[in-house]
């Protein structure tokens, strides 16, 4: 049972170039969420989404797109990435906000 | 504004030993308490959750938390620590009836067991 998928795992950008991470999982979860965690901050959540076809703002949405078109996906964009930007991605799923979430291995992103 | 405090970045234990991780939160309303692990280069996973009823929860690994209304507390606790619980440990609450929004992390405390 493969859970949350995230691709890539490693990522490095030049500022101002954009790109796309993917969230995948196989559990049926209703609700998706994308977070950034940086040092000493734990995680802050950017976008997140309660079901296929709905995406909401989380804390720290700006610089970030996300679009959830079918249930099993998650997309998180950077339309022009800022060295602010790097941090280490995390996305996870639940069947609701109340159940614990199920987090994907993280994709680690630096712009330079 | 609901807010999480881990007020020990670091907690060293030996092997063997019973281990406290604490957790201090503020919610207007009931709240949802959660610990969550995190392993080097993984994701976060859930250990455990307060949401109603008995005030300690058990949880994955051995792992134990208390919830204390009072004292708006809900720290982890395990009665003997091994080498392998060394890992990264979140607190997160939301209130109760709180949107997906709404769940609030603690900025972590690094837990290593020494052998």
């Amino acid at each position: 049972n493969a859970g949350v998928t995230q691709t890539p795992k490693f990522r490095v950008l030049k500022t101002g170039q954009s790109m796309t991470l993917l969230c995948a999982q196989d559990m049926n979860h209703e609700y998706m969420y994308w977070y950034r965690q940086d040092p000493g901050m734990g995680l802050r959540l950017i976008h997140y989404s309660v079901g296929e076809g709905t995406t909401a703002k989380g804390e720290v949405p700006d610089g970030y797109n996300v679009s959830r078109l079918k249930k099993q996906n998650f997309l998180l964009g950077l339309e022009s990435a800022a060295p602010s930007q790097t941090s280490v991605y995390f996305c996870a799923s639940s069947y609701g906000p109340q159940k614990g979430y199920t987090f994907g291995s993280g994709t680690r992103l630096t712009v330079v | 504004a609901q807010s999480v405090a881990q007020p020990e970045d670091q907690v060293n234990v030996a092997e063997g030993n019973p281990l406290t991780v604490k957790c201090t939160y503020s919610v207007s309303g009931n709240p949802y308490l959660f610990w969550y692990v995190q392993y080097p280069n993984r994701g976060l996973q859930f250990l455990l959750k307060y949401i109603t009823g008995d005030n300690l929860v058990k949880g994955s690994y051995g792992f134990e938390a208390e919830f204390n209304k009072s004292q708006t507390s809900f720290h982890l606790k395990k009665p003997s620590a091994l080498v392998s619980d060394s890992a990264l440990y979140f607190c997160a609450v939301r209130v109760a009836g709180g949107s997906a929004r709404q769940l609030t992390f603690g900025s972590g405390t690094q837990l290593t067991v020494l052998p």
